[in-house]
């Protein structure tokens, strides 16, 4: 059974860059041909995927997020890691972590909130 | 970007009875949309995908239609744990973008 956990700061300043780690046990990141996600919800929201990392390395990101988005994947800790740059109020969101099959979430984070405030 | 419109926004329903929810994509995702349920405090749980197909796992009263721009979840008779909200997801185009969600609520 694969598992997902998020882990990183709960609050993070404006302008500051956000950093999260995602830790996956009973599964490899560097292994089968998925995608591995971050996916964030503001509180009362709905979903915005984020981007993900391919096992072969490759990334891909949301438009509207892309200049301040960077995820990279450490297969000697089966981890990948997301970090987004410059944040305002407008970051405040639980964000998920999940392995997709191609772009169907199938296992996920328990997600974790990060709030952007001063 | 597509833009994906659930209707409506909240729903009544009273246990036992069929609820009927509706996805619109701004262009046609085929039938590349998928359904997803999330209870509070709770990750979201793929129900459909490709429009009409279960997945593992999922009641058989959970049911999903449709193609292009039009789609439909129909829950053919409601039990207690089915009170969640519920997203849809087109997954034909980068960026994948998911709809803003139908409260599905005990009548």
């Amino acid at each position: 059974q694969v598992q997902l956990q998020e882990s990183g700061p709960g609050l993070v300043k404006p302008s500051e860059t956000l950093s999260l780690t995602c830790t996956v046990s009973g599964g490899s990141v560097s292994s089968g041909s998925y995608y591995w996600s971050w996916i964030r919800q503001p509180p009362g929201k709905g979903l915005e995927w984020i981007g993900y990392i391919y096992y072969s390395g490759s990334t891909n990101y949301n438009p509207s997020l892309k200049s301040r988005v960077t995820i990279s994947v450490d297969t000697s800790k089966n981890q990948f890691s997301l970090k987004l740059s410059s944040v305002t109020a407008a970051d405040t969101a639980v964000y998920y972590c999940a392995r997709a099959d191609v772009y169907l979430p199938d296992y996920w984070g328990q997600g974790t909130l990060v709030t952007v405030s001063s | 970007e597509i833009v994906m419109t659930q209707s409506p926004a909240t729903l009544s329903v009273s246990p036992g009875e069929r609820a009927t929810l509706s996805c619109r994509a701004s262009q046609s995702v085929s039938s590349n949309l998928a359904w997803y349920q999330q209870k509070p405090g709770q990750a979201p749980r793929l129900l459909i995908y490709g429009a009409s197909t279960r997945a593992t796992g999922i009641p058989a009263r959970f049911s999903g239609s449709g193609s292009g721009t039009e789609f439909t979840l129909t829950i053919s008779s409601l039990q207690s744990e089915d009170f969640a909200v519920y997203y849809c997801q087109q997954y034909n185009n980068w960026p994948i973008t998911f709809g803003q969600g139908t409260r599905l609520e005990i009548k």
